[in-house]
């Protein structure tokens, strides 16, 4: 079985830059999260949606970052314009229900000069 | 609010020997608690899972864990390491009074095995 398939693995792009993350959750999963990897805050959960619908963003930056689910099998993040403190390794997740265990994508790697 | 703490960094054991990882957690009403390990590059993997029922949960791999609401504590547990078993282990939470799916996480304990 396919599991949560991110793209791109890594990126590289110079500050100012629009930066987009893709995700492709596992078929039949409701729940779909996002979350930003670094040393210095650990594993910090950025936005989560249920059935497509965002039900919590608290934990994203500033305005500058947005995710969206257009449908079930499809979700982006998108950093416009990223800033060097933006760099981190963005991981993707999906779950069956609420309390199932959580789906984790391999990351996308991103660094912003 | 609710809140998890894994107290070591780094936790190093020789192979063959057993192994204790550690968490505690502060939630309101009853705990939902996970395990999930990190292989490097790769995203996280889940070991196990306490809702309710056995304080002795059995997992992925040979792993297990023990709650113990009076100590709140939810360690995680090996009878014998292997080399294989070095990586991240990351102890999470949700608060059973809440609605939210969001799971909130500890900062991640290094398991080093030596040969």
């Amino acid at each position: 079985d396919a599991g949560v398939i991110q793209s791109p693995r890594h990126e590289v792009t110079e500050m100012g830059q629009e930066v987009t993350l893709r995700c492709k959750p596992i078929s039949g999963h409701d729940y779909l999260f996002w979350y930003r990897q670094t040393m210095m805050r650990g594993l910090e959960l950025l936005i989560y949606f249920n059935n497509n619908v965002p039900i919590d963003d608290s934990g994203m930056p500033e305005d500058r970052f947005s995710a969206k689910m257009p449908n079930a099998s499809f979700s982006t993040l998108k950093i416009q314009p990223s800033e060097p403190r933006d760099s981190a390794v963005y991981f993707c997740a999906s779950s069956l229900m609420r309390d199932q265990p959580q789906h984790f994508g391999d990351g996308t790697r991103l660094s912003i000069l | 609010a609710q809140s998890v703490a894994q107290p070591e960094d780094q936790v190093n054991v020789a192979e063959g020997n057993p192994l204790t990882v550690k968490c505690t957690y502060s939630v309101s009403g009853n705990p939902y608690l996970f395990w999930y390990v990190q292989y490097p590059n790769r995203g996280l993997q889940f070991l196990l899972k306490y809702i309710t029922g056995d304080n002795l949960v059995k997992g992925s791999y040979g792993f297990e864990a023990e709650f113990n609401k009076s100590q709140t504590s939810f360690h995680l547990k090996k009878p014998s390491a292997l080399v294989s078993d070095s990586a991240l282990y990351f102890c999470a939470v949700r608060g059973g009074s809440s609605n939210t799916g969001k799971l909130i996480f500890g900062q991640g304990t290094t398991l080093q095995v030596k040969p």
